[in-house]
């Protein structure tokens, strides 16, 4: 199966929101509430943020938040700081006893 | 707190083989399945395999199959990958990571090792 599919770069201002799209298939994105999304930060592990399409970890601000439609998974970040800058990728179940990520978006705050 | 330190990779030549280790801590090990997920340089997250929790059932990515073995000692909580047949598409910084206590989705993961293959 193909990777799921995410815009390579978003930007926003400080104190701006940005939300990050999420494309699959009805088989994974839109057959499963199992899609989370991750941050990472450069030469570190991707850090969990948002799972079960909207759910944050503990630890996690309100600022992050997740939705879904049809095929599509959202993540919006709200309130834009500088440290959000970093790496972004979704995952969701794939339908066949496999894992499947998004190729990544690049969130730049501007 | 919860820590995954994995261990292991290198420099390695075509089609020779490799173990990865993954040590556990500040959880219950055996009570979670893990990953193994590898990034290549500039690239995405892959997801490679998975464990259930009492090593029982193993799944595997398409381009693995074959020639990873995932495994786990609950004993030593220590999660495995055996890699076999290398080639230079394996190379990638190799994660473990623990799954969340319902669902297939990560929820922890380690700072991961680098495998490059390379003649």
């Amino acid at each position: 199966q193909s990777a799921l599919t995410q815009p390579p770069s978003a930007s926003g201002s400080p104190g701006q929101s940005v939300t990050i799209s999420c494309t699959g298939t009805s088989s994974d994105v839109g057959g499963s509430n199992s899609v989370s999304w991750y941050q990472q930060h450069p030469g570190k592990a991707p850090k969990l943020m948002i799972y079960e399409v909207s759910k944050r970890p503990s630890g996690v601000p309100a600022r992050f938040s997740g939705s879904k439609s049809g095929n599509t998974a959202s993540l919006t970040v709200s309130g834009l700081q500088a440290d959000d800058e970093a790496d972004y990728y979704c995952t969701s179940y794939g339908g066949s006893n496999n894992l499947l990520f998004g190729g990544g978006t690049k969130l730049t705050v501007l | 707190q919860v820590q995954l330190v994995e261990s292991g990779g290198g420099v390695v030549q075509p089609g020779r083989s490799l173990r990865l280790s993954c040590a556990a801590s500040g959880f219950t090990f055996s009570s979670f399945a893990m990953h193994w997920v590898r990034q290549a340089p500039g690239k995405g997250p892959e997801w490679v395999a998975l464990i259930a929790y009492d090593g029982i059932n193993k799944y595997y990515v398409d381009s693995v199959k074959g020639r990873f073995t995932i495994s786990r000692d609950n004993s030593k909580d220590t999660l495995y990958l055996q890699m076999n047949s290398l080639t230079s598409d394996d190379t990638a910084v190799y994660y473990c990571a623990r799954v969340f206590s319902s669902g297939w989705f990560p929820d922890y993961w380690g700072q991961g090792t680098l495998v490059t293959v390379s003649s």
